[in-house]
């Protein structure tokens, strides 16, 4: 069973970076077959995903949030990160770290959430 | 404004059925690809209703059925219960976007 744990500040400062992490268990992130997705959630909204990693392909991103986005994994610790720069408030939400096997597309596994502030 | 649109909010009465609707374009439901099913309770992550491409996942109740016509996907829900009331959101892949895309929700409230 796949279990996503997400860590990282839950207050950021406007025009900063926001980094996350998301630590996985129960498989290897090394797996051919799980992506690995970040998705937000600001309060009381939808859900928008961020964007996708897996080991063995290349990193796609949201194109509204593309320029601004980085994906990245570290393996000897079998979680992958998400990165957002240049922050506002607009960028304060739920974040999501979630999974989900090339065959389907459906995202099976999501961690409990995070929840970030972008706020002076 | 998310790129599929579904009603905000739907409505019904114990044992009754309801229908939340999803509707997108040529470019995701009607390119075709799948269309996946979430369920959101109150603080606490979106969880896996039924895919689109699969059975539905073991403990989601036959109650729940899905449909696909054109660029619109249907939840079904019948014999509606108290434990259906949450938030449902559809989720599908979009080429023009190559990414995944949500809808905006609807709110299922169970009278």
């Amino acid at each position: 069973q796949v279990q996503l744990q997400e860590s990282g500040p839950g207050l950021v400062k406007p025009s900063q970076t926001l980094s996350l992490s998301c630590a996985v268990s129960g498989v290897s992130i090394t797996s051919t077959t799980y992506f690995w997705s970040w998705i937000r959630q600001p309060a009381g909204k939808g859900l928008e995903w961020i964007g996708r990693l897996h080991t063995r392909e290349s990193t796609n991103y949201n194109p509204s949030l593309k320029s601004r986005v980085t994906i990245s994994v570290d393996t000897s610790r079998n979680h992958f990160t998400l990165d957002l720069t240049s922050v506002t408030a607009a960028d304060t939400a739920l974040y999501y770290c979630a999974a989900y096997p090339g065959a389907t597309g459906s995202f099976d596994y999501w961690g409990q959430g995070i929840l970030v502030t972008v706020s002076s | 404004q998310a790129v599929l649109t579904q009603p905000p909010s739907v409505s019904g009465a114990p044992g009754q059925r309801v229908t939340i609707s999803c509707t997108g374009s040529s470019s995701n439901i009607g390119a075709p690809y799948d269309v996946h099913w979430y369920k959101q309770l109150p603080q606490t992550a979106p969880q896996l209703l039924i895919n689109g491409n699969i059975n539905r996942p073991s403990g989601v109740p036959d109650r729940l059925s899905d449909s696909k016509s054109g660029t619109t996907a249907s939840l079904a829900i019948t014999g509606l219960q108290a434990e259906d009331e949450a938030d449902y959101y559809c989720q599908s892949y979009d080429s023009s976007l190559s990414g995944w895309v949500f809808g905006g929700g609807t709110k299922l409230t169970v009278l």
